[in-house]
Formats: C-alpha cells, structure tokens, sequence
C-alpha cells in the first residue's frame, strides 16, 4: 500500500520570505501522480499543483515549485515569496490504484 | 463550473441515530469519491464511484456506512446507528476520471454525534 509521510507538523514563516514543506511517499509503481492541496480554516481542499513521476522537470505555478527526486520519494513544496494568505494546512497526496493517498499536513502560519 | 456542493454543512445527531449527507459533484465529472477527515489528520479515503457503479471500498467503510450514485449525478452517504467515533469531517470530491485529472472537493459536511 502507498503511504505519504509528512515529518512537519508545523512551519512558520516571516511574510515575503521561501518556506519549504517536506513529503516522503512509498510506492512501488513507477508512474504515478503526486499533488500538493491546501486546505484554509475554511475547510475547502485546493489544489496547489501537481506533478507527473515520469517527468523529470519541476512543476512551477506561480510561487509555488516543487522539488520533486523520484529516487528519493521525495515531493517537497517550496512557496516564494510567502503572502497572509497562504496561511493554511498542506496535504501531500498521491494518486495510485484510483485514488488519492494524503499525508497527515503541515500547518503554515505566516508571520506578518 | 459551479464546483462540488456538500449539504448539510454540520449535522449534529445524537448516537444511534441514522445521517445522510448529499453530495453534487462538477457536472461533467463521472467520478465522484468521498474521504473522512479526523482532526489533525489527513483525509482518508472511503469509496469512490465511476458514474452509477461503485468501484472500491476501503475496510473504515463499516456495515453501518453505506453510499449510493443512483443516476450517475448525486451521491448520498448514509450511516446508520451513528456511533462518537463517527465524529469528522466528510469530504466529497469529483474528477473527470483521466489518470492526470485532480480530485476537486467539497467544503465537506462536519458530523458530531453526541
């Protein structure tokens, strides 16, 4: 079974500044997706951006990129530029065998 | 895109008591899934449709719980003889069911049960 592991309970940063979100994943299937959600105080899940594990190049949207080391399992997020409202938890998630598989989250607190 | 709807958005029920929860997902979308989601938790998935047919359950998915597509549109989640441990957030989510489409969600339904 997949699993996604995010060590980072909490992150906080100063505003207008990079944080980085750390996630780790098992899977033994070579293609795959993996997606990063965020998810305000007001509950809604929205998708921050995603990546396909057969391409080799980082998805960027914006402020956020990813630091995406297949060999690793690694998918870590990276926000630029850091905004009030960024403020939220972020979910690293994994889609195989139809279906997403979501790490625990990070809450970010952003720090005016 | 009118995006998913979730109702009620909190329901409070006192044990023992049976709950359904409506779900309207995008309306191109043929897939349609439901998670729940504890607090400080992540969501954890509970089943998903492909239109009208039920494709897979997960094993938190107890005899009590049982969800519906009838017409391939709305999903209803009912869960009967509702226990404390039933307490969490039920999200609904949709997609257009290509391997590389994102699950769009719901604002979810808050259960407590007292």
């Amino acid at each position: 079974a997949q699993t996604v592991t995010q060590s980072q309970p909490e992150m906080s940063v100063q505003e207008a500044e990079t944080v980085t979100l750390s996630c780790t994943y098992d899977t033994s299937e070579s293609d795959y997706y993996l997606f990063w959600y965020k998810q305000p105080p007001s509950r809604q899940m929205i998708l921050v951006i995603r990546q396909e594990a057969y391409k080799q190049q980082n998805a960027t949207e914006n402020r956020f990129s990813v630091n995406f080391q297949k060999a690793a399992k690694s998918f870590s997020l990276k926000i630029s530029d850091s905004q009030l409202g960024d403020a939220a938890m972020y979910f690293c998630a994994y889609f195989g065998n139809e279906k997403l598989t979501f790490g625990t989250g990070t809450r970010l607190t952003i720090i005016p | 895109d009118t995006g998913v709807s979730q109702n009620p958005r909190h329901k409070i029920t006192k044990r023992g008591q049976n709950v359904t929860f409506r779900c309207d997902p995008i309306s191109e979308h043929n897939r349609l899934y439901w998670y729940r989601q504890t607090l400080g938790q992540g969501p954890e998935f509970l089943t998903y449709f492909q239109n009208e047919a039920q494709l897979e359950k997960s094993r938190l998915l107890s005899d009590r719980f049982s969800a519906e597509r009838p017409k391939g549109s709305f999903s209803t989640l009912e869960i009967q003889r509702t226990e404390q441990g039933d307490s969490a957030m039920y999200l609904c989510a949709s997609s257009t069911g290509m391997y590389n489409s994102p699950l769009h969600f719901g604002n979810g339904t808050r259960l407590t049960v007292t």
